[in-house]
């Protein structure tokens, strides 16, 4: 079975300091890899993909991600984190062949402390 | 300018009552999806319209129908509503190809009472 797997429910950083959310995903033949970004009571934002090439993508908010294939990983990392960091982050995953459906992780809470 | 967006926010009902919720997107996308997230933010895909078209429809009780007009807009209707039923329910939308991101409506809160 295709899946992601977010294996914190939530994170914890010092503002200032280095943050990475962890995803590892499962699934048949090379995927579309996505982060999304969810403030309260906000609709999901898109913040980066991977599609293909450079293992290191940027994104929006100066957050990139690191494309592992043989550990099936797609970190996302921020070099300094902000207090307004502080969101629910979401894995999605998107088969090459897998039509339409993009699967979600659960979600990891990114909490910065000032 | 929204670029999808629903309605209503919020959506506070009785048990057994029938609602519908709309989303309309501004993007030119082809594809439109419905989403539902729990009480643990866990996403789940219910359906998805490419062109007017059902082309994904997930194990969801037959009392949930979407309707798509015309490729700017999906709406959900749901029927004989339930307190498990309650959830955040998302709209959103993407081009054609699968490396295109979604855009996400703000969500409409489901509560059933």
């Amino acid at each position: 079975a295709q899946s992601v797997a977010q294996p914190e429910d939530q994170v914890n950083v010092a503002e200032g300091n280095p943050l990475t959310v962890k995803c590892t995903y499962s699934v048949s033949g090379n995927p579309y890899l996505f982060w999304y970004v969810q403030y309260p009571n906000r609709g999901l934002q898109f913040l980066l993909k991977y599609i293909t090439g450079d293992n290191l993508v940027k994104g929006s908010y100066g957050f990139e991600a690191e494309f592992n294939k043989s550990q099936t990983s797609f970190h996302l990392k921020k070099p300094s984190a902000l207090v307004s960091d502080s969101a629910l982050y979401f894995c999605a995953v998107r088969p090459f062949t897998g039509g339409f459906k993009t699967i979600f992780g659960a979600g990891t809470r990114l909490f910065v402390k000032a | 300018d929204t670029a999808v967006s629903q309605t209503p926010k919020y959506l506070v009902t009785q048990m057994g009552n029938d609602k519908s919720i709309k989303c309309e997107q501004n993007l030119g996308h082809d594809t439109m999806y419905w989403y539902k997230q729990d009480s643990k933010k866990f996403l789940k895909i219910m359906f998805s319209y490419n062109n007017k078209e059902l082309i994904i429809n997930e194990t969801v009780p037959n009392r949930f129908s979407p309707k798509s007009p015309d490729k700017a807009h999906l709406n959900l209707h749901i029927n004989s509503l339930e307190l498990g039923d309650s959830a955040v329910y998302f709209c959103a939308s993407s081009q054609d190809q699968p490396h295109d991101g979604y855009t996400f409506g703000s969500g409409t809160r489901l509560t059933v009472v």
